[in-house]
């Protein structure tokens, strides 16, 4: 098996940054995929590759990786940005597809 | 714009096998550049990759399956509705989800594929209670 690794939640002020980490033992191999999803939507991409953001996804949403870890940033969070957000990635082989638990980000 | 719609029946019984049914708007499933999936989210607990299929011919399709429920589900397509569906036997209370269909993208990268879910439908509640 594997697994991806999220903090279960993180808090931020408006207008600050809030860091979303995931680690993960292939991550170095493999890209991270980012996705936003509020109780009852869709889940929407919001960073893939890495560091690609899709188009009509803002600006302040921008993702990294190094080593096992990547993050996701969103900078100067909005209220309109709370929600659960699920990094996503396969194993070295490419065969497993597993998504991250999950973090909540609450913008209060 | 490419749109996913999820039905099937929102209760079942334990024993009972689930069929759910992804309706394609905006795209074809048959068209051969995009895969189909389908992800799970159960109460309290994070996504799940259920599997994929892409549609190759009537009775050889691709298809990828979670390990951990690759003895019960089987995925098909019906490209005369644009549709792709799910089949999940023998159904338990641990499969009490929001269920989701996704299109899937494949990217060549330098030595592999690389697969991710682009567009989601908004899911569809599933209870399996005695």
């Amino acid at each position: 098996s594997y697994e991806l690794t999220q903090p279960p939640s993180v808090s931020v002020s408006p207008g600050q940054a809030a860091r979303i980490t995931c680690s993960g033992d292939a991550l170095p191999r493999k890209y991270a995929y980012w996705y936003q999803h509020k109780s009852g939507q869709a889940p929407v991409l919001v960073i893939y590759e890495d560091t690609k953001r899709p188009s009509g996804i803002p600006e302040r949403f921008s993702g990294s990786s190094s080593g096992t870890m990547a993050t996701l940033t969103i900078s100067g969070a909005q209220v309109e940005d709370e929600g659960d957000y699920y990094c996503y990635s396969t194993d070295s082989s490419g065969n497993l597809w597993v998504f991250g638990g999950g973090t909540r980000v609450a913008v209060l | 714009q490419v749109q996913l719609q999820e039905s099937g029946p929102g209760l079942l019984k334990p024993s009972e096998t689930l069929s759910l049914t992804c309706t394609v708007s905006g795209d074809i499933v048959d068209g051969g550049t995009y895969y189909w999936s389908w992800i799970r989210l159960p109460p309290g607990k994070g996504l799940e990759y259920i599997g994929y299929i892409l549609y190759t011919g009537i009775t050889n399709n691709n298809t990828n399956y979670n390990p951990s429920l690759k003895s019960r589900v089987t995925f098909s397509v019906d490209t005369s509705k644009n549709q792709f569906s799910l089949k999940l036997t023998s159904v338990t209370a641990a499969d009490t989800a929001v269920y989701y269909c996704a299109r899937v993208v494949r990217v060549s990268g330098a030595a592999h594929y690389y697969f991710y879910m682009d567009v989601w439908g908004k899911g569809t509640t599933v209870t399996v209670s005695s």
